[in-house]
């Protein structure tokens, strides 16, 4: 079964400064990977997914995550962050039929003025 | 465009009582589902639909029931409730799958059993 690690459970940063956010998954074919965004008090939204291809794929609010395959790896990134991307954010992976979606444990961002 | 309702806000309940989470998308979304969420481990999947009349059990499904008599609702059964199910429950719903088409989920229901 797919499986999905997020090594930080909580991550400061200083607004304008760049991002990071790690990602981890366990799968045994190639993965279709995603990026969601939780809000306080909200549901998900995605934020970007990888299917196959370019391995530096674009989402939106100005993110971006890259695929490592021989890493099992797919960090989050951002150049600059913004007061308004404190959140959390939960890396997923779904299974071959497509119907199952693994999320990892969340990391929570918060922004230094 | 109301998108992913899901009604109660918040619930108490009293170990043993049963209730249901309503769900209700206005998308025509073939996909539905249900996720817990809790504290360090992230969204679980409870239940999950691909179509009226078909359901299949998740990843933690143990003390709960699902139903899908239309497109359009997918109710999540608590049969009797233990304080296990303390819990923020989302519900999520896709046009054909989360593989192809992204999850909308509803603000949740903050679930306690007391």
């Amino acid at each position: 079964a797919q499986s999905v690690t997020q090594p930080d459970i909580h991550i400061t940063v200083s607004e304008g400064a760049s991002l990071e956010l790690r990602c981890n998954y366990s799968y045994g074919a190639t993965p279709y990977l995603f990026w969601y965004v939780q809000s306080p008090g909200q549901g998900l939204q995605l934020l970007l997914k990888y299917f196959s291809g370019d391995t530096l794929v674009q989402g939106i609010k100005g993110f971006e995550a890259e695929f490592k395959r021989s890493q099992s790896s797919f960090n989050l990134r951002k150049p600059s962050v913004h007061w308004s991307d404190a959140a959390e954010y939960f890396c997923a992976v779904v299974n071959n039929a497509g119907n199952m979606l693994t999320f990892g444990g969340g990391t929570r961002l918060m922004v230094k003025p | 465009n109301a998108g992913v309702t899901q009604t109660p806000k918040f619930q108490v309940l009293k170990t043993g009582q049963s209730m249901t989470l309503q769900c209700a998308q206005d998308m025509n979304h073939e996909y539905m589902s249900w996720y817990r969420q809790d504290p360090g481990m992230g969204l679980r999947l409870i239940h999950y639909s691909v179509g009226a009349g078909i359901t299949d059990q998740g990843e933690v499904p143990n003390g709960y029931n699902v139903s899908r008599s239309t497109t359009e609702d997918f109710p999540l059964r608590l049969l009797s409730a233990a304080p296990s199910q303390t819990s923020v429950y989302f519900c999520a719903s896709s046009r054909s799958g989360p593989g192809v088409s992204p999850l909308h989920f509803g603000n949740g229901t903050r679930l306690t059993v007391t």
